[in-house]
């Protein structure tokens, strides 16, 4: 079935520097997404990304869809300590899927040191 | 606040036993998802219901099952519950497919002891 390979698992930073993860897949996805997940809550969307190439930011957040809709990079700036928490990318396929549509990385744990 | 409720937060119960999570999806929303979240497999979908009906299924045990009622709520029943069904369960819900309008509850953590 279809997978989600998330890097890097954590992250361990000092606050004010920059962050990057990414997604890969064997498989196209025509949508991907972004989540941040804090302690005790449900993912919460960031950002989402529904062309190939497509660059869409949200203030200290930029994340790009991959050309071949196979991958997708999400980059934080200037980190701050409110950015803890673990971020999960996620690609939609097509409708109607075992998946239900939406498949889930297994996430990058970040860590921001004041 | 997601506008999807999740109860109860918390559950501990032994193996062996039977439990009932219950989520309500924001207004307006007609599909509900089910998910597991456990420590070293990430977010695992479950089941989608759409309207009262079953649309997908996960990765989803025997033991396991839901419904969704008339009124749109959902429950998920574990049964014969073992060690490694403690987890965190997540409940989402969208006006139709999974997609970026889809919004997540805050979750149910299941200890099994």
């Amino acid at each position: 079935g279809q997978q989600l390979n998330q890097s890097p698992q954590s992250m361990f930073i000092q606050e004010g520097e920059d962050v990057s993860m990414n997604c890969t897949s064997s498989s196209i996805f025509n949508t991907w997404l972004w989540y941040k997940q804090e302690p005790g809550e449900g993912p919460v969307l960031l950002i989402a990304l529904y062309k190939a190439g497509e660059l869409t930011s949200n203030g200290r957040l930029t994340a790009q869809f991959g050309i071949t809709r196979k991958d997708s990079f999400l980059n934080i700036s200037a980190s701050i300590p409110s950015d803890v928490g673990i971020y999960f990318c996620a690609g939609q396929g097509d409708y109607g899927g075992s998946q239900g549509n939406l498949i889930f990385g297994k996430g990058t744990k970040l860590s921001v040191k004041p | 606040d997601s506008g999807v409720t999740q109860t109860p937060k918390h559950l501990i119960t032994a193996t062996g036993q039977r439990v009932t999570l219950r989520c309500s999806p924001r207004s307006g929303d007609l599909s509900v998802y089910w998910y597991q979240q456990s420590l070293d497999q990430g977010l695992q979908f479950l089941i989608q219901y759409y309207n009262g009906e079953e649309r997908a299924k996960g990765n989803i045990l025997e033991r396991f099952s839901a419904q969704q009622f008339p009124d749109l709520h959902s429950e998920l029943n574990l049964s014969s519950l073992e060690l490694g069904d403690s987890a965190l369960y997540f409940c989402a819900s969208s006006v139709a497919g999974l997609g970026p309008d889809t919004a997540f509850g805050p979750g149910t953590r299941l200890t099994v002891l």
